[in-house]
């Protein structure tokens, strides 16, 4: 069945570093949803892409939805402490549910 | 406008035993899906409820069952519980109007922290 990858698990950076984090799908995908998950809270909906190429900015984030709509990437410039988290993409599924990638669990050390 | 409610916030159970996990959506949004997260299997999906109905559901056994209410506000319940049931149970809630809620930005509550011993 269609799988939503994402890379890597774990990210440690200095504060001020920056920050990227990868998913691959193995089918094209409709669109493609991002969401943010601080330590002991719940997914937080940070932004979705849908068009072939897309890129939308949030500040000091960067998304990218790829050519073929079967990858995206999310960019952090210059990370902040407040950063800290773990930040999935997700995907519709095959029977329509929504398949999360692993996530990339982020730390930056002040 | 008040975000997703999920009670309780924490449950302790024994094997063999069941739950019920409630999940109050967003006032206006009808569609509820629940998710499961552990350490090991990410967030997976359960179940997604609209308008009552239940749309879809994820690869589970049928010990995981939910319904949802005409006011949108829906439960899941486990039977026989098994230890590797712990996990936090995510309800989350979409402004669907129709089409599939994959295709909708959705809201997460705070989770309902099940421990299974």
């Amino acid at each position: 069945g269609q799988q939503v990858m994402q890379i890597p698990q774990y990210q440690h950076v200095q504060e001020g570093e920056d920050f990227t984090t990868y998913c691959n799908s193995s089918t094209t995908l409709s669109n493609i949803q991002w969401y943010k998950q601080r330590p002991g809270g719940h997914p937080v909906f940070l932004i979705q892409l849908v068009k072939s190429g897309e890129v939308k900015k949030q500040k000091r984030l960067t998304f990218q939805f790829g050519e073929a709509k079967k990858n995206s990437s999310l960019h952090i410039t210059a990370t902040q402490t407040t950063d800290v988290g773990t930040y999935f993409c997700a995907g519709p599924g095959s029977a329509s549910d929504m398949r999360f990638g692993a996530g990339t669990r982020l730390t930056v050390k002040p | 406008k008040a975000g997703v409610t999920q009670t309780p916030r924490y449950l302790i159970k024994t094997r063999g035993q069941q739950v019920t996990l409630s999940c109050s959506p967003i006032s206006g949004h009808r569609s509820v899906s629940w998710y499961q997260q552990t350490p090991g299997q990410g967030l997976q999906f359960l179940f997604e409820y609209f308008s009552e109905t239940q749309r879809n559901k994820g690869n589970f056994p049928g010990r995981f069952s939910g319904r949802q209410f005409s006011n949108s506000r829906s439960e899941m319940n486990v039977s026989t519980l098994e230890l590797g049931d712990s996990a936090l149970y995510l309800c989350a809630s979409s402004l669907v109007s129709g089409g599939l809620a994959a295709s909708y930005e959705q809201y997460f509550g705070p989770g309902t922290r099940l421990t299974v011993t």
